[in-house]
């Protein structure tokens, strides 16, 4: 089945530091990239959709200018958290589509900022 | 904007029994699809199963099986045979049609634990 890696699955970093979390679907090209976020005993909230070659959209709420997004390539998809504090500590999850299919989902990435 | 609940926080079930986990949403759209997924503690999202909305019948896979009620919007998922694998939370989500401008992203409901009872 389709697979979408995500990467690193763990960072720990300290707080001001700048982080990006990969996303590649592996034996697909995806039409869009999704990236998600997920507190503690809570549900995945959508914070921003990525098509390649253009803008990502952001959800309502979600800074752009925090959570920048790069789709430079059809099986890419970057997410970087800038100047990190500890309230961006979270599980970011990305995941892919193409067509009209499910989505497939990377494994995570869990973020804990010091 | 759709928005999706789930009113069971938290369901357990004997092992071998069938169990069905609620879920209803909210959309003013004709057009759309609807998704479970399982979440272990891993935290992978495995899906379990997809409705198309112009679709009447009731989709199966293997012992998950859906009630679908357009008009109700309603959409929950029976678990026939629990088994102990089963034990995740379970989310149901929602997701626009294709409309030719690009994918739309799932809005979740809060999600269900399930706890299989051996």
């Amino acid at each position: 089945g389709a697979v979408v890696s995500q990467h690193p699955s763990w960072v720990i970093c300290k707080s001001g530091t700048s982080v990006k979390i990969e996303c590649r679907s592996l034996d697909f090209q995806a039409t869009t990239m999704f990236w998600y976020r997920q507190f503690p005993k809570q549900s995945l909230m959508l914070m921003a959709t990525s098509n390649e070659g253009s803008k990502a959209t952001y959800e309502q709420g979600v800074e752009k200018d925090k959570f920048l997004i790069n789709h430079a390539s059809l099986t890419l998809s970057t997410l970087t958290v800038t100047s990190a504090h500890p309230e961006d500590s979270s599980f970011y999850i990305c995941s892919a589509i193409f067509s009209n299919q499910p989505q497939h989902f990377g494994d995570g990435t869990r973020l804990s900022i010091l | 904007a759709q928005t999706v609940t789930q009113s069971q926080p938290e369901m357990s079930v004997q092992e071998a029994e069938t169990v069905t986990l609620s879920c209803t949403y909210d959309t003013s759209e004709s057009d759309y699809y609807l998704f479970w997924y399982k979440q272990p503690p891993s935290r992978q999202m495995i899906l379990v199963i997809r409705q198309e909305a112009y679709k009447q019948q009731n989709a199966t896979e293997n012992r998950f099986s859906v009630n679908f009620q357009k008009a109700a919007k309603s959409f929950s998922l029976k678990i026939s045979d629990s088994q102990l694998g089963d034990a995740a939370m379970y989310f149901c989500a929602y997701r626009s049609a294709w409309s030719g401008g690009g994918a739309d992203g799932l809005t979740f409901g809060k999600g269900t634990h399930l706890i299989i009872q051996p």
